[in-house]
């Protein structure tokens, strides 16, 4: 199916363990963007890519790795999960740029770090 | 760092028009206004966006100020599926979601 996914939709993990986010787009878009969302907070930038290989950082940045081997991936990875990274994750692509671009949004992965 | 100002929640009566208001005083001459929803428990949905001119599309119309000091976004027949939290941002760098305004549509 065309669009934008994400999986799993929902983890539960334990405190230090590595968890990876994935991300897939059918559309072949340029940019793809990683947000969590938080009550209170809205939605941050993670990371965000412009290509493959890539990649740059957003707001909250700290705590995750990511990775764009191919334009249709970007996965999203916590090398050591804390309880704080308990959140919903969304990803996005868009066709051109950053900052005057429609992003288009994934289901969301709900993460939880005991 | 916020550079719009949404009503926390605003009610709509089904079949009516909802106008969503929103505030964007320190806009700059290159920057966008964005609207997004987001239904509860799905990831945020692009509605429309404008620079200076008023927009249509199937979803909404974008009216913007002549100063472009703020915007209103209107649903012109609510459903009860409109029910979202609508985010009114302006771009000039990233998307930076602030609380929106929660939207509830009632029958």
């Amino acid at each position: 199916d065309a669009g934008i996914t994400q999986s799993p939709r929902y983890k539960i993990t334990e405190t230090g363990r590595q968890v990876t986010l994935m991300c897939h787009q059918t559309w072949s878009h340029s940019y793809m963007f990683w947000y969590r969302q938080d009550l209170g907070h809205g939605l941050r930038l993670i990371y965000y890519s412009a290509a493959a290989d890539i990649t740059d950082k957003g707001e909250v940045p700290d705590g995750y790795v990511v990775s764009r081997s191919k334009t249709e991936n970007f996965p999203l990875t916590l090398e050591s999960a804390t309880r704080s990274q308990t959140s919903v994750y969304f990803c996005a692509s868009s066709e051109v740029g950053v900052s005057t671009d429609t992003q288009y949004f994934g289901p969301g992965t709900r993460l939880t770090v005991l | 760092d916020a550079k719009t100002t949404q009503p926390p929640s605003m009610d709509c009566a089904e079949g009516r028009a909802a106008n969503l208001p929103c505030n964007h005083s320190t806009i700059s001459g290159n920057e966008y206004v964005y609207w997004y929803r987001q239904i509860h428990s799905q990831g945020p949905q692009y509605i429309i966006h404008g620079l200076k001119n008023n927009e249509t599309n199937e979803m909404a119309s974008l009216i913007i100020t002549e100063d472009r000091k703020s915007s209103t976004l209107i649903l012109p027949h609510a459903t009860l599926r409109d029910t979202a939290v609508y985010y009114c941002i302006v771009s000039g760098g990233k998307l930076i979601f602030g609380q929106g305004t929660e939207l509830s549509v009632k029958p």
